[in-house]
């Protein structure tokens, strides 16, 4: 079973700074990673496919790279909608156990 | 527009079983594998199982397999999880998704429905 690590946990920035958070996985996945964003009450969003591709919707602000065992997500300048929990995913299976993005 | 509406939650006793549904409207339901996640009270999301568009080739995570059963009825556009011998970490929120065709990611999900294993 691939296992998917995400950090930091935790991540306390201010609105307009550039948020960087990672995912390892166990073993090489090649490209087959997705991003989701998860706000309190709701359901969690896709925002990024197969590594670094936006899915319909998603702001330019949102990037995703990496492909094999590290991946990346990039938020370029933080907006007040942002704050929030993302998880990794691994082509239709195992999620990461999230990093929260928290106002500073 | 593209709608997943989970029901079939409740409060169960260890090692009883509860069926979940979720009704699928607004796109081609036979289409799509459907998936099922759960996330339990203030934790991270869990993959539980799949289906592909034809009612083939079903997957279990590790921690349902042998007591989870997904499946589908293409002719009314819904989803089930049947869930057998309940245990008290099977409580959580459970969402059904739709995966996105040819992007290998859930692209829609449901609001959830609530599952708590007490007695």
């Amino acid at each position: 079973e691939i296992v998917l690590t995400q950090s930091p946990a935790t991540l306390s920035l201010s609105p307009g700074e550039r948020a960087t958070l990672s995912c390892r996985a166990s073993q090489s996945i090649s490209t087959y990673l997705a991003w989701y964003q998860q706000k309190p009450g709701q359901a969690p969003r896709l925002l990024i496919y197969d590594a670094s591709n936006r899915a319909t919707g998603i702001p330019a602000r949102f990037s995703g790279s990496g492909s094999g065992t590290d991946f990346t997500l990039t938020i370029s300048s933080l907006e007040p909608e942002d704050f929030a929990v993302y998880y990794c995913q691994q082509r239709e299976r195992t999620f990461g156990q999230g990093t929260k993005v928290g106002i500073k | 527009q593209v709608q997943l509406e989970e029901s079939g939650g409740g409060v169960v006793q260890p090692g009883r079983s509860l069926t979940l549904s979720c009704v699928a409207s607004g796109f081609g339901f036979s289409s799509h594998a459907m998936n099922w996640v759960r996330q339990a009270p203030g934790k991270g999301l869990e993959w539980v199982a799949s289906i592909w568009y034809d009612g083939t080739n079903k997957k279990y995570g590790d921690s349902v397999k042998g007591r989870f059963t997904i499946s589908r009825d293409n002719s009314k556009n819904t989803l089930h999880l049947q869930m057998n011998s309940l245990r008290a970490e099977d409580t959580a929120l459970y969402y059904c998704a739709r995966v996105a065709s040819k992007l290998g990611a859930f692209d829609y999900w449901g609001q959830g429905t609530l599952v708590t294993v007490s007695s």
